[in-house]
């Protein structure tokens, strides 16, 4: 079981704005910034979003990411079937710590 | 271009040791923490450890406290990650990755199974 939560699935159509939840706790997303990782079938995984909603070099801007309290987001706009991917949220735990991952959400563009 | 290459997987049997590699190029290593994180098959990501910048900090998740041991050595551009008393349970993909606020880029990942 994950220490963040995250729904195991979600799915949308082209062009559509999805959206993905993570749910931690005060010691990790209520203290800590949280990162996104997106992984293609059979790849490593790829930053996508790191310190809540910055994007790195090379991510387009259709990916954000927001935080609030406890909880953080991923949001995809105009989505794609190349998106489609496992989603997985991260955040520096400070009682355990470490990092902590959530559990994944799986990504189907429809 | 920043590149990890894992190294060092294989097959051992459950109470065996394995020792991984992670070649790093493209930047300098003694200026990064590292991480080890692994994938069980079909399952999720777990962080598993980190280390500082000269190698005297370390971090490990709880499971595997006692049993792998993170070093590095920044002359050689490489990441390690020794693990004794392996058990069924640390089968999985161990990737290496640079941190920057966390994991930022990753290897392609070393699999290492544990059954007798």
């Amino acid at each position: 079981q994950s220490v963040l939560t995250q729904p195991p699935s979600a799915s949308g159509t082209p062009g559509q704005r999805v959206t993905m939840s993570c749910s931690g706790s005060r010691s990790n997303i209520g203290r800590q910034t949280v990162n996104w990782y997106q992984q293609l079938p059979g790849t490593a995984p790829k930053l996508l979003i790191y310190s809540n909603n910055e994007r790195p070099s090379g991510v387009p801007d259709r990916f954000s990411g927001s935080k609030s309290g406890t909880s953080a987001s991923l949001a995809i706009s105009g989505l794609q079937p190349e998106d489609e991917a496992d989603y997985y949220c991260a955040a520096w735990d400070d009682n355990l710590n470490g990092w902590v991952f959530g559990g994944g959400t799986k990504l189907t563009v429809l | 271009e920043v590149q990890l290459a894992e190294s060092g997987g294989g097959l051992v049997q459950p109470g065996g040791s394995l020792r991984l590699s992670c070649a790093a190029s493209g930047f300098t290593l003694s200026t990064y923490w590292m991480s080890w994180v692994r994938q069980a098959p079909g399952k999720g990501l777990e962080w598993v450890a980190n280390i500082n910048q000269d190698g005297s900090d370390k971090y490990y998740v709880n499971s595997v406290k006692g049993r792998f041991t993170i070093s590095r050595d920044n002359a050689k551009n490489s990441l390690y990650l020794q693990m004794n008393s392996l058990r069924a349970e640390d089968t999985a993909v161990y990737y290496c990755a640079r941190d920057f606020i966390g994991p930022e880029y990753w290897g392609q990942g070393t699999l290492v199974t544990v059954s007798s």
